[in-house]
């Protein structure tokens, strides 16, 4: 079992709607989480980080679950700007800060 | 404000030939990654560094090698490349709070044919 999953996807959207990804992670240990955006053939970069009382930022929302080890990701007001990878992102606890990378969910935005 | 650079930024190599990528940071991070990236299989974490002189393996480590000699750069090593290295290899560092998400380098994309 992988130690992060999410939908591959692709989620095929048309400008203005709301889209939803969710992740699971199997470490229970995990202490951090994040969402990363990775476009096509570029590194990621971090998109925001996942409190547990929730956190917004702009058209993003992101959510924690610790009992059911779930995150999820809120887009609102899709922008054709959206369209790229988003990687779910945990970090377990220890003497590093060690990052363990879902594979990613693709979102396409369309006009 | 160049934050993390890797170079060379694409590679073709013939199996069995070794060869070294480069990262550098500016940001004084005392914590640098080297993940590749696969096809439907997210990053993976091949060696990672604490600090300067010190490497420890990742998930995996097999057929590569690392060094720490300076704070700001680490490199990674492939003494006989194998094509199931062929991969994008991504160069990471960041500070040592949890709470911080990590500075990517543009990628090294390796093809061994």
């Amino acid at each position: 079992r992988k130690e992060v999953e999410q939908d591959p996807g692709p989620f095929n959207v048309p400008e203005g709607a709301t889209v939803a990804f969710n992740c699971t992670y199997s470490n229970s240990a995990s202490q951090s989480f994040f969402w990363y955006r990775q476009d096509c053939r570029k590194e990621p970069k971090l998109l925001m980080s996942v409190y547990s009382s929730g956190n917004e930022d702009g058209r993003f929302t992101a959510q924690l679950n610790r009992a059911s080890q779930y995150i999820s990701l809120l887009i609102r007001d899709s922008k054709l700007s959206d369209s790229a990878t988003y990687l779910c992102v945990v970090s377990l606890s220890g003497g590093y800060n060690k990052l363990i990378f879902g594979a990613g969910t693709r979102l396409a935005v369309h006009p | 404000n160049a934050g993390v650079t890797q170079t060379p930024k694409f590679r073709v190599l013939k199996t069995g030939q070794s060869m070294t990528l480069l990262c550098a940071q500016d940001m004084n991070h005392e914590y640098m990654y080297w993940y590749r990236q696969d096809p439907g299989m997210g990053l993976r974490l091949i060696h990672y560094s604490v600090g300067e002189g010190t490497t420890a393996k990742g998930e995996v480590p097999d057929g590569y090698n690392v060094s720490r000699l300076k704070k700001q750069n680490f490199l990674l090593g492939l003494e006989s490349a194998a094509p199931s290295q062929t991969s994008v290899y991504f160069c990471a560092s960041n500070d040592m709070t949890h709470l911080a998400g990590y500075t990517f380098g543009s990628g090294t994309r390796l093809t061994v044919v």
